[in-house]
């Protein structure tokens, strides 16, 4: 257990809708990233956020957004759904925002199916 | 941040060492060299990483050229719960969050 919390475990929906995902960090954890997982490919960075703030942006797509809360939690939302945003979403958490400090945990992963 | 290669697959027998090689020729001053596994579809798990000193924790060494052009993560006696997607990446110091997974190493530990 790697104590990262992510809500719901399976997701399933219909194209056009919007769902949003949940994260709790790590106890004293303050980033937190999002990537996606499609089948058979790699893990895709999607954003990192470090105590409220928006800290580094990958290849997400327009269709989403994300936020960090005071709390530290976090929620990606996920707009006008296709098909093809049917994958694994991870959070992970990590101390600091890079450096030494950013050995990131991972959480059990969120399964987004869209038929 | 720099890219890594990996070999896409590799064996081991249970019990023996698991050395699993990572090239990052292009690697800075500043990056960090980070190991992760992730086994069937869990969420992957954070092993090991360093700067240019090798490691040792609980879970395995790294072992990083002087030159800090490539490294080597050691499972020392690889057992078939070991079987799992190795991530070599490497990570800035001031842009860590964009950590760029690339394909890893399937190790296959077989009895």
């Amino acid at each position: 257990d790697s104590g990262v919390t992510q809500t719901p475990k399976h997701l399933i929906t219909a194209t056009g809708q919007r769902v949003t995902l949940r994260c709790s960090p790590r106890s004293g954890d303050l980033s937190v990233y999002w990537y996606q997982q499609s089948l058979d490919q790699g893990l895709q960075f999607l954003i990192q956020y470090y105590n409220g703030e928006e800290r580094a942006k990958g290849n997400i797509l327009e269709r989403f957004s994300a936020q960090q809360f005071p709390d530290l939690h976090s929620e990606l939302n996920l707009s006008s759904l296709e098909l093809g945003d049917s994958a694994l979403y991870f959070c992970a958490s990590s101390v600091g925002a890079s450096g030494r400090g950013n050995e990131q945990f991972f959480g059990p992963g969120t399964r987004l199916t869209v038929l | 941040d720099a890219k890594t290669t990996q070999p896409p697959s590799m064996d081991c027998a249970e019990g023996r060492a698991a050395n699993l090689p990572c090239n990052h020729s292009t690697i800075s001053g500043n990056e960090y060299v980070y190991w992760y596994r992730q086994i069937h579809s869990q969420g992957p798990q954070y092993i090991i990483h360093g700067l240019k000193n090798n490691e040792t924790n609980e879970m395995a060494s790294l072992i990083i050229t002087e030159d800090r052009k490539s490294s080597t993560l050691i499972l020392p006696h690889a057992t078939l719960r070991d079987t799992a997607v190795y991530y070599c990446i490497v990570s800035s110091n001031t842009n860590a969050g964009k950590s760029t997974f690339g394909d890893g190493t399937t190790l296959t530990v077989k009895p």
